[in-house]
């Protein structure tokens, strides 16, 4: 994989419906990935950094998983809320740069 | 504390004029960036710095400059504006590990049309 890939583009739900999405990347030099929540009209917010393989962080009903050896992360919402509902990014941090997926587009129907 | 702030919010130039989008933190973080968020694009790195004095190249520099004089400013100047350049510029910082980086800490944007 030579770019940053996220998949679903876009991800149509229910109200109380669990999901997931899921970021490619390339395994050799990497730092860290992280994940960033972005409303429209809005700035991208951090939601989590992580760096070893095997990582897993939780941030209320949100979590998300890292393995460097395949080079994936997946990320979960539980129970999605309609005030889930926004891109979600992934970036690979391989020494001093940023490297963004396209995003997943996530709209939660009440 | 005022986090990243960017000026303008809002600009149109015409193909050839240069300005300077302005981007400041008060949170004294060493890394900083400004990537421009094109539709289907996701967030592209344009140049970065990881220090007062230290730029580099991002993924697409074409067209930008930037220069770090002080911790606190990080401006970008287009040369010659050109219709390509249309896009939502946003200005990004952290503090950095030599293990990699902390969270980015983003900009509102600056959205600039180029006629």
């Amino acid at each position: 994989i030579l770019n940053v890939e996220q998949s679903p583009q876009s991800l149509h739900v229910q109200e109380g419906d669990s999901t997931n999405f899921t970021c490619s990347f390339p395994s050799s030099n990497f730092y860290a990935l992280h994940w960033y929540r972005w409303e429209t009209a809005k700035s991208p917010e951090a939601l989590f950094v992580m760096t070893l393989n095997g990582d897993e962080k939780k941030k209320g009903r949100i979590s998300a998983t890292l393995n460097t050896k395949e080079g994936y992360s997946y990320l979960y919402i539980k129970g999605s809320q309609p005030e889930d509902s926004a891109t979600y990014l992934c970036a690979r941090n391989a020494g001093n740069m940023l490297t963004f997926g396209g995003g997943t587009r996530l709209m939660v129907k009440p | 504390n005022a986090g990243v702030t960017q000026t303008p919010k809002f600009q149109v130039l015409k193909t050839g004029q240069s300005m300077t989008l302005q981007c400041a933190q008060d949170m004294n973080h060493e890394y900083m960036s400004w990537y421009r968020q094109d539709p289907g694009m996701g967030l592209r790195l344009i140049h970065y710095s990881v220090g007062a004095g230290i730029t580099d190249q991002g993924e697409v520099p074409n067209g930008y400059n930037v220069s770090r004089s002080t911790t606190e400013d990080f401006p970008l100047r287009l040369l010659s504006a050109a219709p390509s350049q249309t896009s939502v510029y946003f200005c990004a910082s952290s503090l950095v590990t030599g293990t990699g980086y902390y969270e980015q800490y983003f900009g509102p944007g600056t959205r600039l049309t180029v006629t």
